[in-house]
């Protein structure tokens, strides 16, 4: 089966600069996650989705992130304005329900350098 | 607030010992705990995963976890690495019913040297 997608694999931007990222999750995952990874630490949840709904958001910088998944399949993850701290690589993750014990998938993340 | 800590960043093992890594959490009620892996270039995965039952759990490529309730332990183990074995490590917990937020370890790097 194929594997969740991600778009671009690398971004470098200046600060103060907007940037979006895309996944595609797994054919018939319901559920997506967005995490960031800032070197040296775990995953850190941005954001989850089921199906087209928001579950948790709690942990995004809602004053610059946002995030969409209108259709219920593929998602975008956008930042604007970037700052330095916001260099990290952001991963996408999918699992097939919301069943707190469901596998997620990753994808190969993107790695985005904010200058 | 949930956390996970996970006490060696860094090991380095010779093939054929043994592998033993920690990881602690901190919540009170119900938790689901995963083990996840990335070898180098690739995807984070799924190693094993605790929800109920039998405390030792076994998981792919012969790793094996134990979970000490009394310890808020979920500790990673395999009696035997390879070379194959080097990857980074990352130790998740999720607490049941509270909003399934998985929250992860800073993860621990493993070398094995053949």
């Amino acid at each position: 089966e194929a594997g969740v997608a991600q778009s671009p694999r690398y971004k470098i931007i200046e600060k103060r600069q907007s940037v979006a990222f895309w996944c595609n999750p797994i054919s018939g995952h319901a559920t997506l996650y967005w995490y960031q990874q800032i070197l040296g630490q775990g995953p850190k949840l941005l954001i989850q989705f089921q199906n087209n709904g928001v579950v948790d958001d709690s942990q995004l910088p809602k004053d610059r992130f946002s995030a969409e998944r209108l259709k219920g399949v593929d998602s975008t993850l956008k930042i604007q304005p970037a700052k330095l701290e916001d260099s990290a690589v952001y991963l996408c993750a999918s699992s097939f329900g919301l069943a707190e014990y469901n596998e997620q998938f990753f994808g190969p993340g993107t790695r985005l350098t904010v200058l | 607030a949930q956390s996970v800590s996970q006490h060696n960043h860094h090991v380095i093992l010779s093939e054929a010992a043994s592998l033993e890594l920690g990881c602690n959490y901190s919540y009170g009620g119900t938790v689901n705990l995963f083990w996840y892996v990335q070898y180098p270039g690739q995807h984070l995965q799924l190693l094993l995963k605790y929800f109920s039952g039998d405390p030792l759990v076994k998981g792919i490529k012969g790793f094996e976890a134990e979970f000490i309730k009394s310890k808020f332990s979920f500790n990673l183990r395999k009696p035997s690495v390879q070379w194959s074995d080097t990857a980074e490590y990352f130790c998740a917990v999720n607490a049941a019913g509270q909003g399934f937020s998985f929250i992860f370890g800073k993860g621990t790097r493993l070398l094995v040297k053949p």
